[in-house]
């Protein structure tokens, strides 16, 4: 089965680029989101289809993927960033959703 | 308002079974998918299933297939998940979540508050 990888921590100091990266075979063929979760909410999407933002969401928040690694960046990061970060895609052959184990932004 | 608004948390003893509730508000009910996520304590999100309101078809996680069961009411516009057999590790936030779809892609722009099942002796 398709596996997402993340690297379970990252940290940065308050307002510089924060970058957290997704792991998967040919993941850039694929669609890639990411979602944010701060700690006792549920998740908040952040990035779809692998760059575009929801509404509301900053622009400090962009998204990219290509080859076997998708990305999602945080420029600026501020202490409200500090969450856990999921990224994620759907293995449309299964139907199925696969998330990544999920990124801890720590932010100094 | 769109919004998913869920069933309070419950606790059952291991072998029960426990239905959780989302009843949805402010959009056509039967015009996009309903997923279950779930989140044990301290740990990451797990996709348990989907289910489509409109046919009732429904797809499920392989770990989840003999256990869950997904439904929909339309007159209310509500899903419900039926999880039985519960064992102490099924112990977890359980989220409902709208499913966007658009062609090959699927991405949850909308997420229910989170139900926790706690499974107890």
């Amino acid at each position: 089965s398709y596996v997402l990888t993340q690297p379970p921590s990252v940290s940065v100091a308050p307002g510089v680029t924060a970058s957290i990266t997704c792991g998967g075979n040919n993941i850039g063929s694929r669609s890639v989101q990411w979602y944010q979760q701060k700690p006792g909410q549920a998740p908040v999407l952040v990035i779809y289809y692998d760059r575009d933002r929801p509404s509301g969401i900053p622009e400090r928040f962009s998204g990219s993927s290509s080859g076997n690694t998708a990305t999602l960046t945080i420029s600026r990061v501020e202490a409200g960033d500090e969450a856990d970060y999921y990224c994620q895609v759907w293995e449309a052959s299964i139907d199925h959703v696969i998330f990544g184990g999920g990124t801890k932004l720590t932010v100094l | 308002q769109v919004q998913l608004m869920q069933s309070g948390a419950e606790v059952r003893e291991p072998g029960a079974s426990v239905q959780v509730s989302c009843k949805t508000s402010g959009y056509t009910f039967s015009a996009h998918y309903i997923h279950w996520v779930r989140q044990a304590p301290g740990q990451g999100l797990e996709w348990m299933g989907r289910i489509n309101p409109k046919s009732g078809g429904t797809s499920y996680a392989q770990k989840f297939r003999d256990w869950v069961t997904m439904t929909t009411d339309t007159s209310i516009s509500t899903a419900h998940i039926e999880l039985s057999g519960l064992k102490s590790g099924d112990t977890a936030v359980y989220y409902c979540v709208r499913g966007i779809v658009a062609g090959p892609h699927i991405w949850f722009d909308l997420w229910g508050h989170g139900t926790l099942v706690t499974v107890s002796s």
